[in-house]
């Protein structure tokens, strides 16, 4: 079974509008979560990160909420871009786990 | 030149035949992974290596088996492929003393077994 899911396959937003992409898991061990960035025939890159002591972390245009009762995150992009468009993948690890368990990546196109 | 670099980016091989996967980095990293990408089913590590001498079974790790020749090497081999291998494979490393969870990919090795 997924432990991390990402429901949404994919997402149209407006340039210079708010993207929200949502992750949800079931492994209540999880404490540490990470988005990473994917653009077609390239490999992942990291974006962001959140442990489980924090509720949110940001970077630049890059914020990731963590609600831990409701074992949901997610990425806002503020105002989004066109070179945002990509796939997102979100990933999770167990307290001092050794490997990241990833969704299935939601597909962000943004409009210009 | 990229840091970490797959060959081949693309394979067609046959149902039964070996296959191997190869990585190489040049960023100096100690940890090095290989994971799978499916549609609908995300990345998936399959065995991944924190140093030379230490290899360890990821998530799904039947039917593959690697090798760390070097710090810098780490190859994914197939012993006996069949077409549900049929994937993405990615390579990626990362650094224990850098930020937790940062790994850098490679681009990519398209597998496909008929």
């Amino acid at each position: 079974d997924q432990q991390v899911k990402q429901n949404s396959p994919s997402l149209s937003v407006q340039e210079g509008r708010i993207s929200i992409l949502n992750c949800d898991y079931t492994n209540s061990m999880f404490d540490y979560f990470l988005w990473y960035k994917k653009y077609p025939a390239e490999g992942p890159t990291f974006l962001i990160s959140i442990s489980s002591i924090k509720d949110k972390n940001e970077d630049g245009r890059f914020t990731v909420f963590l609600n831990k009762s409701a074992k949901h995150l997610s990425l806002h992009i503020v105002p989004s871009q066109p070179g945002d468009s990509a796939v997102y993948f979100c990933a999770a690890s167990e307290v001092s786990g050794n490997q990241f368990y990833f969704g299935t990546g939601t597909s962000l196109t943004v409009i210009p | 030149d990229a840091d970490v670099t797959q060959t081949p980016r693309n394979r067609i091989t046959k149902t039964g035949k070996r296959i191997m996967l190869e990585c190489s980095q040049t960023k100096g990293h100690d940890r090095m992974y290989w994971y799978r990408q499916d549609p609908g089913l995300g990345l998936r590590l399959i065995y991944y290596s924190f140093d030379v001498k230490d290899i360890n079974k990821g998530e799904i790790s039947d039917g593959y088996s690697v090798s760390r020749q070097a710090q810098a090497k780490f190859s994914l081999s197939l012993e006996s492929a069949i077409p549900n291998q049929t994937a993405l494979y990615f390579c990626a490393t990362s650094d224990s003393g850098g930020r937790e969870g940062e790994a850098f990919f490679g681009q990519g090795t398209r597998l496909t077994v008929v």
